[in-house]
């Protein structure tokens, strides 16, 4: 149980475009999901906390308006990288917790590999 | 300033022996401490979580400890196999968020 999807799983668009990532639990709900970017040999960066039904919660120095996230069901979350940069080029993997509190495990989708040109 | 420090970048462990990795944190007040592993371009997979009330925590081959007064935790893999080569990543468990270390990857050696 406590699978969770994450698509694409790798994707290449040009600067400037815009491109949408999915992450789905698949088997349970979730009404907290948490949006990570790993760049090579270093941890995984918070960037924001998505919370079905409301605003994000961003991150000091993520850019709301760049990083656009939407939590409209207990399943789905989606970030979308508007105006992408080759600076933007990194790996984006989202979780979410089975359980109601912070202390429960997260539940990691198999990340997305976004490069930039 | 805030620091969550995993020991050296790579760790290589002969087969059989017991690998032990550590994750040492400053300023900061976790209620509980994760073990997760991630293997290359997958996302990480949860292991152990102990909290702050809890010495050590067991899971087959796997042991954690939680020292707050040190602000250490301690993960093991005893009778290690190629198959644990891995990245193995502490998490600090907070008010709000989870936040990652930067993870030690380690090489099981047949």
């Amino acid at each position: 149980g406590a699978v969770v999807s994450q698509h694409p799983s790798w994707v290449i668009c040009k600067s400037g475009t815009s491109v949408k990532i999915e992450c789905r639990s698949l088997d349970f709900q979730a009404t907290t999901m948490f949006w990570y970017r790993q760049f090579p040999k270093q941890s995984l960066m918070l960037m924001a906390t998505s919370n079905e039904g409301s605003k994000a919660t961003y991150e000091q120095g993520v850019e709301k308006d760049k990083f656009l996230i939407n939590h409209a069901s207990l399943t789905l979350s989606t970030l979308t990288v508007t105006s992408a940069h080759p600076e933007d080029s990194s790996f984006y993997i989202c979780s979410a917790s089975f359980g109601s509190s912070y202390n429960s495990p997260l539940h990691f989708g198999n990340g997305t590999r976004l490069t930039v040109t | 300033s805030q620091k969550i420090e995993q020991n050296s970048e790579a760790l290589n462990i002969q087969e059989g022996k017991t690998a032990t990795l550590t994750c040492n944190y400053t300023n900061y007040s976790p209620a509980y401490l994760q073990w997760y592993r991630q293997d290359p371009g997958r996302g990480p997979v949860f292991l152990l979580l102990i909290r702050e009330n809890e010495k050590e925590k067991r899971k087959e081959r796997l042991k954690v400890t939680f020292d707050t007064t040190l602000k250490q935790s301690l993960f093991h893999i005893t009778a290690s196999q190629p198959a644990d080569s891995a990245t193995y990543l502490c998490a600090l468990g907070l008010e709000d968020k989870i936040i990652f270390g930067k993870g030690t990857r380690l090489h099981i050696l047949p």
